[in-house]
Formats: structure tokens, sequence, C-alpha cells
């Protein structure tokens, strides 16, 4: 059963407008949250991260929410440009086991 | 220069044929990590090594083993390749402690036929 979820494959944005990017878990002992942005032909790189003390986390266009009570964390982006078009996971760590589960990802179509 | 290379970056190969993919990294970090992607699960971790002398099994190690010939090299190896083990495959470092960002390759696309 999956950790870590991500339950829309994908998502179609405008140009300019915000996209936000949603993720669920269910390991209560997760307590560091990360998003990483993957372009074709190419690896997973490291966009944002939240800790479970926090409930916000910005980063330029960038901000992550975490709401622990639900267990669900979101990604918004604003405003949404075309490079920002890509696959999209969320990953989670459990402290304990130093370890990061990734979701199975979102992917992300910013349409000019 | 990439921080986190991987070779080869495709293969064909044939079912019971036994395969190498390497990694090198020139980070400087100490944990290594084997993941393979396929559509609908994301990423999945197979082998993990925080130093030279550790390795430890991820979630899906079986079929695979693993070799950390040094700090900067992490192989992982497919005795028997079969089928159901064509998938993208990505190497990762990240540094020690509790909430360091994991670096990737560009990733390897394996196909068993």
């Amino acid at each position: 059963d999956q950790q870590v979820k991500q339950n829309s494959p994908s998502l179609s944005v405008q140009e300019g407008r915000i996209s936000i990017l949603n993720c669920d878990y269910t390991n209560s002992m997760f307590d560091y949250f990360l998003w990483y942005k993957k372009y074709p032909a190419e690896g997973p790189t490291f966009l944002i991260s939240i800790s479970s003390i926090k409930d916000k986390n910005e980063d330029g266009r960038f901000t992550v929410f975490l709401n622990k009570s639900a267990k669900h964390l979101s990604l918004h982006i604003v405003p949404s440009q075309p490079g920002d078009s890509a696959v999209y996971f969320c990953a989670a760590r459990e402290v304990s086991l130093d370890k990061v589960i990734f979701g199975p990802g979102t992917s992300l179509s910013v349409i000019p | 220069d990439a921080d986190v290379t991987q070779t080869p970056r495709n293969r064909i190969t044939k079912t019971g044929k036994r395969i190498m993919l390497e990694c090198s990294q020139t980070k400087g970090h100490d944990r290594m990590y084997w993941y393979r992607q396929d559509p609908g699960l994301g990423l999945r971790l197979i082998y993990y090594s925080f130093d030279v002398k550790d390795i430890n099994k991820g979630e899906i190690s079986d079929g695979y083993s693993v070799s950390r010939q040094a700090q900067a090299k992490f192989s992982l190896s497919l005795e028997s390749a079969i089928p159901n083990q064509t998938a993208l495959y990505f190497c990762a470092t990240s540094g020690s402690g509790s909430y360091n960002e994991q670096f990737f390759g560009p990733g390897t696309r394996l196909t068993v036929l």
C-alpha cells in the first residue's frame, strides 16, 4: 500500500494561473516532506521542502502547505509558467528510518 | 560536468543476461541510492548505502545486487534480467544528516526483452 499518494496523475493549467498539486500520506511518523521536479530525460531535482513543525514554506513562486491533521500537503505555483511543465514528485521522510518515500508523481502541463 | 553520472544511459538486453549499471558522483557525498521508476508507481528504492561499508536493501531489492566500490561509485547489478525489470533507473546521492536533499543522476533506461 502506498504511503505517499498523489491522486492526480496529470494537471493542465493556463499560463499565469495558479497550479495546485496535492499529496496525501498515511504514515504519521513522517516528519519531513519534499517536492521534486522532473523533466523528460533528466533525473528529478529538488524543489522545496517543509518540516512537520511548520505549516507553510515559500520559495519564490513555489509554496508548500502542510496540514498534519489531514495528512495532506500541497504545492502551489504562482504564477505558472510553461517551463514549469514537468512531473512533480511528493516525497516524505521517516526520521527513524532515514529514508524517503516517493509518491507516484503528477504531470503538470502549463499551457501558453 | 554533471555531479552524478550514470552509465549506460540506455540499454537493451535479453532475458537471463547479467547487466551492470554504474553510478559515479563528484559531490563528495557519503550516501548513495538506487531507484527504479515505473509509470504510476513513482520512484521505488532498490538499495542504498550510507558509506562504503554499509549496504541496505530497499523496498524492492529482489533480483538486484549492488556494490559500493568507493565513496564515489555505486553499481547496480541484475544477475539474470527479466522483462519486468524493464524500467528507468536512477542513482542518487545525499550528504549525511537528517534533512539533506537527494541529487539524482540522469537515469538509465533499461529494456529487457
